[in-house]
């Protein structure tokens, strides 16, 4: 079974600052990894994923994330946040062995100016 | 391409009622999945379509019913609506070999009074 840990529900960073939204994960064969962001009352916009190869992923907007198996981590990263940043961000789990999307409970960024 | 398009954006419905929402996935994507989003339990899995025939389900009961069409576009009903229904319904759709990337509609938000 694969889970996911979103380490702070909330986090608040000033405008220019390092954003760094942390996820852990739990799977028993080899995962595939996503980070996704939803904005107010809307779905969700892929960030970027981890499949297979590189273990930093760049994705949209300025994003990364590392893929660090012996942690099982893919935190997310953007060295300068931006006031469109402020959104609400969910790291998910999947595997080759099934469809479904295993999200962690979110992670919502305030940008302050 | 056209992404994933859900109608209606919005329903209220009351207690006892049933509800039919609908899911058009992007051209060429053959996989459909369904999610819950609720403030309590964040996003859960539903159940995954795929050339018609439910090909994963989650941990929902019987009153949570889904099918899909020839066309890959897909339905999800919910009989007997209970006040813990209201939440935010969002389509996914996939393609087959895409390491599970998933593409998200802007849901459907369900108020059950």
């Amino acid at each position: 079974a694969q889970s996911v840990t979103q380490l702070g529900s909330h986090v608040s960073v000033s405008e220019g600052a390092l954003v760094l939204l942390r996820c852990n994960y739990s799977s028993s064969v080899p995962p595939y990894l996503f980070w996704y962001v939803q904005y107010p009352n809307q779905g969700l916009q892929l960030l970027l994923k981890y499949t297979t190869g590189a273990t930093l992923v760049k994705g949209i907007n300025g994003f990364e994330a590392e893929f660090k198996k012996s942690e099982t981590s893919f935190h997310l990263t953007k060295p300068s946040a931006h006031m469109s940043d402020a959104a609400e961000y969910f790291c998910a789990v999947s595997t080759l062995y099934t469809g479904k999307l295993i999200f962690g409970q979110g992670t919502t960024l305030q940008v302050k100016p | 391409k056209a992404g994933v398009t859900q109608t209606p954006r919005y329903l209220i419905k009351t207690r006892g009622q049933q509800v039919t929402l609908s899911c058009s996935p992007i051209s060429g994507h053959r996989s459909v999945s369904w999610y819950q989003q609720t403030p309590g339990q964040g996003l859960q899995f539903l159940f995954e379509y795929f050339s018609e025939t439910q090909r994963n389900k989650g941990n929902f009961p019987g009153r949570f019913s889904g099918r899909q069409f020839s066309n890959s576009r897909s339905e999800m009903n919910v009989s007997t609506l209970e006040l813990g229904d209201s939440a935010l319904y969002l389509c996914a759709s996939r393609a087959e070999s895409s390491y599970n990337e998933q593409f998200f509609g802007p849901g459907t938000r369900l108020t059950v009074l």
